[in-house]
């Protein structure tokens, strides 16, 4: 099926180690982002990508690198995991503005 | 302040009645607002959007949009059990027509 593809859907972290989130999109959107949700927090950007070859900060970067591999793909690497970094993650993706996200089915990251 | 608030909810209506759903956001130059359904372990899904003050139906959802008192609302008539989900009102970042703020969703359940 067409849509947003992340992997991996679950995992479990030890404090410190590092991991990389894989994101791809098959719809040819230019735009991409990464969001983590918390309880009572709602979705927050982390890092977006406007076009392939950019990429900027979000509201809450520190802590996490992204790579723009090329159009289809937007990674996400956390290079010492912390238990604050604990959450759900979602990568979405969006044609030219202003259209709405696609989202993938997320990430269940627990670092302990 | 939040960028975009949500009342949380629960919000309990029984089946058939009109859910209403509300959103109120601070940048008052904001131009796009989408409305996700959220269930339970699953990723946000775009039902509506709405750009210009007033109405926009589809089927038994209506956006309404007024952007003087900086509120956006859902209305979902002949609400449905499989409405019961959690709603993210999501409002463009100012001069960045691509970028969202999101509120932290309201649930709501649709009693039988």
């Amino acid at each position: 099926n067409a849509g947003v593809t992340q992997t991996p859907k679950f995992q479990v972290l030890k404090t410190g180690q590092s991991m990389t989130l894989q994101c791809a999109q098959d719809m040819n959107h230019n735009s991409m982002y990464w969001y983590r949700q918390d309880p009572g927090m709602g979705l927050r950007l982390i890092y977006y990508s406007a076009s392939e070859g950019t990429t900027d900060k979000g509201e809450v970067p520190n802590g996490y690198n992204v790579s723009r591999l090329n159009k289809r793909e937007f990674s996400l690497r956390l290079e010492s995991a912390a238990p604050s970094q604990t959450s759900v993650y979602f990568c979405a993706s969006s044609d030219e503005d202003p259209y709405g996200y696609t989202f993938g089915s997320g990430t269940r990251l627990t670092v302990v | 302040q939040k960028e975009v608030e949500q009342n949380s909810g629960p919000l309990s209506v029984p089946e058939g009645a009109i859910a209403s759903l509300n959103c109120t956001y601070s940048d008052r130059g904001s131009q796009s607002f989408f409305w996700y359904r959220q269930y339970s372990g699953k990723s946000p899904e775009l039902i509506m959007s709405i750009y210009s003050n007033g109405d926009k139906e589809d089927g038994r959802f209506t956006a309404q949009l007024n952007k003087a008192s900086q509120y956006v609302s859902l209305l979902i008539r002949d609400s449905q059990p499989s409405d019961s989900a959690t709603y993210l009102c999501a409002v463009n970042v100012l001069n960045n027509f691509n970028k969202f703020y999101f509120g932290s969703g309201t649930k709501l359940n649709v009693k039988p």
